[in-house]
């Protein structure tokens, strides 16, 4: 079974702090996502990577930033939390070129007060 | 216009019957299409994929495709309480832009 695993389920975060989402997957899988999710706008692309090293913007990229440093991991960083990123982040990942099935993370519900 | 748009629901079915998913894009390039299925406080898991005008069934479940009017649509039937979730419809248009619909909410009641 493809397993993408999700440093937190929850977190709660203060206003202007730094904040680490980390997410890892074991399929070898080239492509790794990262999307929010808010109730009646779906899934939004904040950024994805296609290579170790490598990162594109995706829809929504304003106020993130992300890292691969290995090819399992795909990290999430909020520069200073506000409280418009409070929302439920997943992470997915992909085989090969384009876009095939993508398997999704548990989610993180992140709340910033 | 939004560029991937499905009715929010909930749409409500018995038991038994075909519950009836629509999708509707505006992207005329777009290339493939995928049904997703979460359950609530749960990620997303893929039902169904479809690339070509037509039918696809799969069990259950048979993805609709008419890229001329531009919707998707997934057909479940007997439909069960187990099948209450949230549908999401994703359209990819190429590179790796794909774009998630908002979502239905299905309730099957028993």
């Amino acid at each position: 079974d493809v397993k993408v695993t999700q440093s937190s389920r929850y977190l709660v975060k203060r206003t202007g702090e730094k904040v680490f989402l980390e997410c890892v997957q074991d399929m070898d899988h080239e492509n790794m996502f990262w999307y929010r999710q808010d109730p009646g706008l779906g899934l939004r692309l904040i950024y994805f990577s296609y290579d170790v090293k490598m990162k594109e913007k995706g829809d929504i990229p304003e106020g993130y930033s992300v890292s691969r440093e290995k090819k399992e991991r795909f990290s999430l960083i909020l520069e200073s939390a506000s409280t418009n990123q409070t929302s439920m982040y997943l992470c997915a990942s992909s085989f090969g070129q384009g876009y095939t099935e993508a398997f999704f993370g548990q989610g993180t519900r992140l709340t910033v007060v | 216009q939004k560029e991937v748009e499905q009715n929010s629901g909930p749409l409500s079915v018995p038991e038994g019957a075909i519950a009836s998913l629509n999708c509707t894009y505006s992207d005329r390039g777009s290339q493939s299409f995928f049904w997703y299925r979460q359950y609530s406080g749960k990620s997303p898991e893929l039902i169904m994929s479809i690339y070509s005008n037509g039918d696809k069934e799969d069990g259950r479940f048979t993805a609709q495709l008419n890229k001329a009017s531009q919707y998707v649509s997934l057909l479940i039937r007997d439909s069960q309480p187990s099948d209450s979730a949230t549908y999401l419809c994703a359209i990819y248009t190429g590179g790796f832009k794909t774009i998630f619909g908002a979502g239905t909410r299905l309730f099957v009641k028993a």
